[in-house]
C-alpha cells in the first residue's frame, strides 16, 4: 500500500535535547512538507522540499532543521533552539506538479512533548 | 496575503441532522485552489476535496456536498444525514498558483455528532 509513515507516534524530550522525527513516503512524490499543529489552531508550515537535495523555509522554521537526501525521506530535527516544541507534527507529500494543481497527502503525525 | 477563516469553532449535532461548515477565504490571486481536510481523533489529515477558482459548480460526493461562491469568497461544506463517524475536526485550506503549493489553513471546526 502506498502512503506516508511517520515515526515515532509519540516522542518525549528533555529540555536542551535535539530530536529527529522521521517521515517516509512510497508514493513517488517529489515534494514533501512539515507542518506544526498546536491545540485549537490550524497547521503552520515549517519546511518544504520540492526536490531531492533542496529545501526551503516555511513560516516558522526557526529552531528546526531538515534534510532531503533521498526522494522518499524528509526527516525533521527539532533543536534545542526551538523555544516551545511541544506540538503535533505532520508530514505531507505531493506529486510536485507545477503551480497549485497538486494535492498534499498527510501522514499520521508525531506528538512531541517536552518534559 | 492569503487568509482562511472558519468562524465556527465547534458544532454539535445529533445523528441524522444536516450540518454546514463555513469557510471564508481571502486572496488577491485570480487563480487559486481550495481544499477541505478531515482530521479524525487519530490525528491524520484526510483529503476530501480540491476545487479550483475557475470552477464554481457545486460538488456532491455521497453525503458530502460543497458550495463554492466566488462572490462571497466562501467554500462551505455540508454533511447530509450526519453520522457518529463524521465526528472530527474539519479544515478548510487555500493555495495560490505560484510559486508553489503553499497551503494556508483555517483554524478548523470541530464537529461532534452524538447518537
Amino acid at each position: 500500500d502506498g502512503g506516508i509513515t511517520q515515526s515515532p507516534k509519540y516522542l518525549f524530550r528533555k529540555e536542551g535535547q535535539n530530536v529527529t522525527l522521521s517521515c517516509e513516503q512510497n508514493l513517488n512524490h517529489d515534494a514533501m512538507y512539515w507542518y506544526r499543529q498546536d491545540p485549537g489552531q490550524g497547521l503552520r508550515l515549517i519546511y518544504y522540499s520540492q526536490i531531492v537535495n533542496d529545501f526551503q523555509k516555511g513560516d516558522i522554521a526557526e529552531g528546526y532543521s531538515v534534510s532531503r537526501e533521498k526522494k522518499e525521506s524528509f526527516p525533521l530535527t527539532v533543536t534545542s533552539a526551538q523555544k516551545n516544541p511541544t506540538a503535533f507534527y505532520l508530514c505531507a507529500s505531493s506529486s510536485g506538479l507545477a503551480g497549485a494543481t497538486d494535492t498534499q497527502y498527510f501522514g499520521p503525525g508525531t506528538r512531541l512533548t517536552v518534559l | 496575503a492569503q487568509k482562511v477563516t472558519q468562524a465556527q469553532t465547534e458544532i454539535s449535532v445529533v445523528e441524522k441532522e444536516d450540518v454546514t461548515l463555513d469557510c471564508v477565504y481571502e486572496t488577491r490571486d485570480t487563480t487559486y485552489y481550495l481544499f477541505w481536510y478531515k482530521q479524525p481523533p487519530s490525528g491524520e489529515l484526510v483529503f476530501l476535496i480540491r476545487r479550483n477558482s475557475f470552477d464554481e459548480q457545486n460538488e456532491i460526493s455521497g453525503r458530502y456536498s460543497w458550495n463554492f461562491q466566488k462572490s462571497t469568497s466562501s467554500f462551505n461544506f455540508t454533511i447530509t444525514a450526519s453520522q457518529v463517524v463524521d465526528s472530527a475536526v474539519y479544515f478548510c485550506a487555500l493555495s495560490e498558483a505560484q510559486p508553489f503549493q503553499k497551503l494556508v489553513f483555517g483554524t478548523g471546526t470541530r464537529l461532534l455528532v452524538s447518537p
